[in-house]
């Protein structure tokens, strides 16, 4: 238990449906990160948020949509996506976005996500 | 941009010491990070080296080389349990306030 809970573990959508990932850490950190993990592929940072604001967009296709209403809370809202969407979507928290020192990330345990 | 480079696959028996290596290709290196994941589970934090050098945490050790752009993870008195994905990440002032990882090498431990 690292202190990130993510809803759901597994979800299974077709390309025209509209779902949403959440993710909540308990952990009074100020950095949330979304990261995307397919196989084979190494950890694909998609979205950073400092204190409720976005801080990076990594080039995101516009069907995913980030939201952080507070710093405990971060969801990724899904619509229209496609087959090679289907990955691990994984939620992270961390103490800032300082560079300096660890700052080690805590990772919740991920949203398995197939997209037919 | 950045990369880093480690091994897809490495299997060692119990009791065993494995060393994963690192290298890596960044504009403003700041440190280099470890993870280990499971199967199945979250990834989560071994180790972190900014300056050149050992650092030992119990049966993990990670070696750090700026000028040879190199790291390492040791692992010694390898358990069937240490069996896991082990993920080297840069952090880099040119690529933002995020961690850049590698591929991950998969350790397999036999009895």
């Amino acid at each position: 238990e690292t202190g990130v809970t993510q809803t759901p573990r597994h979800l299974v959508m077709g390309m025209t449906n509209k779902k949403s990932l959440k993710c909540e850490q308990h952990l009074g950190h100020n950095a949330m990160y979304w990261y995307k993990q397919s196989a084979k592929k190494p950890l694909e940072l998609m979205f950073v948020y400092s204190l409720e604001e976005r801080v990076e967009n990594n080039s995101v296709p516009s069907r995913f949509s980030p939201e952080c209403p507070n710093s405990s809370h971060l969801f990724l809202h899904l619509h229209t996506l496609q087959p090679e969407d289907s990955a691990l979507y994984l939620c992270a928290s961390s103490q800032d976005v300082s560079l300096a020192g660890a700052n080690e990330q805590f990772f919740g345990p991920g949203t398995r996500l197939t997209v037919l | 941009g950045q990369s880093l480079e480690q091994p897809s696959e490495v299997t060692a028996v119990e009791g065993a010491i494995v060393q994963i290596n690192c290298t890596y290709q960044t504009s403003g290196f700041y440190g280099l990070s470890w993870y280990q994941q499971h199967d199945g589970g979250a990834p989560t934090f071994l180790s972190y080296n900014a300056l050149d050098g050992l650092e030992e945490t119990g049966r993990f050790s990670s070696f750090l080389s700026r000028s040879d752009s190199y790291g390492y993870l040791l692992l010694q008195e390898l358990q069937m349990k240490d069996s896991a994905s082990y993920f080297c990440a840069v952090r880099d002032n040119q690529a933002g306030t995020a961690l850049i990882f590698g591929k991950g090498t998969t350790l397999s431990v036999s009895s």
